[in-house]
């Protein structure tokens, strides 16, 4: 099994709804990370979690809140976005020593009206 | 910080060569990584280098210079299914178990019959 999984693929929310984008992995990866990237634009690193622990905030606006239950799972809960955050929201894998290349799912495509 | 640049955009022809160059400044470089991204679809992983020197994998290689930050992506007999963005992703060690991989600005190859 070499997917990661990511749901809902498309999210529509307005600016005052709290939702939720969930991500799983089953290759035994213990790096998990949030991309976002905006239309033809490379993907911009948001958080990176380290053995279930967060390692890197990119500064990212706390209306974001990344949450890693398990070696699994990775979500990120949405709260009081704003338009301008619409964008797919990728979500990625990797094994902590060797090459350490990032596997990514799908992605869940963010429209904030 | 991190500056990694690509040329935004490329054009060339079915069958042909073309080189893809990726130049890069960074701290704690930890590996050099391609990705390839069609429209609407994550990022899939092409090639890594750690090491000076070229990788070869099929009808792609990839090429690394520490000491000139650059590296370059080669496609040889392109075929129009490789129209595609690539992305030049620089992994850094960040600290503890963790690295950060931040991705360049990416170029648009098109592949016209």
């Amino acid at each position: 099994d070499t997917e990661v999984t990511q749901t809902p693929k498309h999210l529509v929310m307005g600016m005052t709804n709290k939702k939720s984008l969930k991500c799983e992995q089953h290759m035994g990866h213990r790096a998990m990370y949030w991309y976002k990237q905006k239309a033809k634009k490379p993907p911009e690193l948001m958080f990176v979690y380290s053995y279930e622990k967060l390692s890197i905030n990119e500064s990212v606006p706390s209306r974001f809140s990344p949450e890693c239950p398990n070696s699994s799972l990775l979500n990120l809960h949405l709260h009081a976005l704003q338009p301008e955050d619409s964008a797919l929201y990728l979500c990625a894998s990797s094994q902590q020593g060797g090459s350490g290349e990032l596997f990514f799912g799908e992605g869940s495509r963010l429209t904030v009206l | 910080g991190q500056n990694i640049d690509q040329p935004t955009e490329m054009t060339a022809t079915e069958g042909a060569i073309v080189q893809i160059n990726c130049t890069y400044q960074t701290s704690g470089f930890n590996g050099l990584f391609w990705y390839q991204q069609h429209a609407g679809e994550a990022p899939t992983f092409l090639s890594y280098n750690v090491l000076d020197g070229l990788e070869e994998k099929g009808r792609f290689s990839s090429f690394l210079s520490r000491s000139k930050g650059y590296s370059y992506l080669l496609l040889k007999e392109l075929q129009m299914k490789d129209s595609a963005s690539y992305l030049c992703a620089v992994r850094s060690f960040y600290g503890g178990a963790t690295n950060k991989l931040i991705f360049g600005t990416g170029t648009l190859l098109a592949v016209q019959p």
